[in-house]
């Protein structure tokens, strides 16, 4: 069974960093494209950034380009959001999630987190 | 970057009732059109991908429907545990996209 389990969110004031840990158990995450999603409060959904099997290519929102840095550590099983240069606007549930396939067809978000929430603010 | 509009915003429905959510997108996205259930407190849920199949253990009262741009997503017979927001997302394209969801309330 697919699990992935988010920490590292909290309070930090503007202008800070804050790293995001995603722990997977029940696949082996250097092989899966792995992507982060954020919810602001109150507010819909939003991809945040994407790293290829493999770990070779990385995307980001342009929200996010520049400040965020996404990344897996495999002998930990364990996907990383680094984000620096916090805003008050990055203030989101964060989540986690992997995509799922089905005979040849593949689709994102099929296994999410339960979330860590980071708070952006003085 | 791809638009996804989905009406409407908030819908209020009887028990039983059939209930239908559109989706449309601003360009052509083939079928690859996600729904998704999120309850308060909780992450999104997946339960239709490729717009029209079913993920694995999603009761069958749920459906998609459409490819291009036009898509929809139907409860058959709305019970209370459905209460929820609804997503719709594609990922034809990065950056992937939601909808702005539909929250359906209990009439």
């Amino acid at each position: 069974e697919v699990q992935l389990l988010e920490s590292g969110g909290g309070l930090v004031q503007p202008g800070g960093s804050l790293r995001l840990s995603c722990v997977a158990s029940g696949l082996t995450l250097s092989t899966e494209v792995m992507h982060w999603v954020r919810q602001a409060p109150g507010k819909g959904l939003e991809w945040v950034s994407t790293i290829s099997g493999g770990g070779s290519t990385t995307y980001y929102a342009d929200s996010v380009k520049g400040r965020f840095t996404i990344s897996r550590d495999s002998s930990k099983n364990t996907l990383y959001l680094q984000m620096n240069s916090l805003r008050a606007e990055d203030t989101a549930v964060y989540y986690c999630a992997k995509d799922g396939c089905s005979g040849d067809s593949c689709y994102s978000f099929a296994y999410w987190g339960q979330g860590s929430l980071v708070t952006v603010s003085s | 970057d791809i638009q996804m509009t989905q009406s409407p915003s908030s819908l209020s429905a009887s028990v039983g009732d059939r209930v239908t959510i559109s989706c449309q997108a601003s360009q052509d996205i083939s079928i690859h059109l996600n729904w998704f259930q999120q309850k308060p407190g909780k992450a999104p849920n997946l339960l239709i991908f490729d717009a029209s199949n079913l993920e694995t253990g999603v009761p069958s009262k749920f459906s998609g429907s459409g490819s291009g741009t036009d898509f929809t997503f139907t409860i058959s017979s709305l019970q209370p545990e459905d209460i929820a927001t609804y997503y719709c997302q594609q990922y034809d394209n990065l950056p992937y996209t939601f909808g702005q969801g539909t929250k359906l309330e209990i009439k």
